[in-house]
């Protein structure tokens, strides 16, 4: 069974320019998640998708973060324009309801 | 606002050696909680779901504990081996019924040969 598929799998750019990450779910997992890591910290979730429905985005910043689950399948992820303490691995997880999350392997930016 | 705290940050030690990692938390009002494991450059796999009706949970040679009322988990691994170099990250609800979890910041395993 094919794991949680995200890509690109690094990426550098710099200060203000816009960028995207992808993520595929294990097929049959209806609810999505991203998450942000920065270096020496554990994830810190930005939004949950359950099928096409953002249900908690709380802790994404709406001003340059914006976020798409079109069918319920895959999801972008989108940072416009981008800033330097968005550095960070980027994850996507992802879960049948409730239960037990599965991540990939996720993205790691580097602005500059 | 749940916290997750996990003691120590980094820990080092010989091939062999058994050994324990703490979390703990601020909201013990949780239904369950996770250990998980990150390899460099890589996602996270979960290891271990505690339910909070369930003291402990095994797997091979990892056992994790939870104590609900004193708001704490230990992550205990038997005879550690090489492979088992990554860091551990506890993970619980942010508060009762939330899909959300919380992570602590992890703790560094190296076994060394």
């Amino acid at each position: 069974e094919a794991g949680v598929v995200q890509s690109p799998r690094y990426k550098i750019i710099e200060k203000k320019q816009p960028v995207a990450f992808w993520c595929n779910p294990i097929s049959g997992h209806n609810t999505l998640y991203w998450y942000r890591q920065n270096l020496g910290q554990g994830p810190e979730l930005l939004i949950r998708y359950e099928n096409e429905e953002a249900v908690d985005d709380s802790q994404l910043p709406k001003d340059r973060f914006s976020a798409e689950r079109l069918k319920g399948v895959d999801s972008t992820l989108k940072i416009q324009p981008a800033e330097l303490g968005d550095s960070a691995v980027y994850l996507c997880a992802s879960s049948f309801r409730t239960e037990k999350e599965y991540f990939g392997p996720g993205t790691r930016l580097l602005v500059l | 606002k749940q916290e997750v705290t996990q003691i120590p940050a980094a820990l080092s030690v010989p091939e062999g050696e058994n050994l324990v990692l703490n979390c703990s938390f601020t909201d013990s009002a949780i239904y369950n909680l996770q250990w998980f494991r990150q390899d460099p450059g890589k996602g996270l796999t979960s290891l271990l779901l505690i339910q909070s009706s369930q003291r402990e949970q095994t797997s091979g040679r990892l056992n994790a504990s939870l104590d609900k009322s004193s708001g704490r988990s230990t992550l205990y691994i038997a005879a550690s081996q090489p492979g088992d170099s990554a860091t551990y990250l506890c993970a619980v609800p942010s508060q009762g019924g939330s899909e959300k979890l919380v992570f602590g910041k992890g703790t560094k395993l190296t076994v060394n040969p």
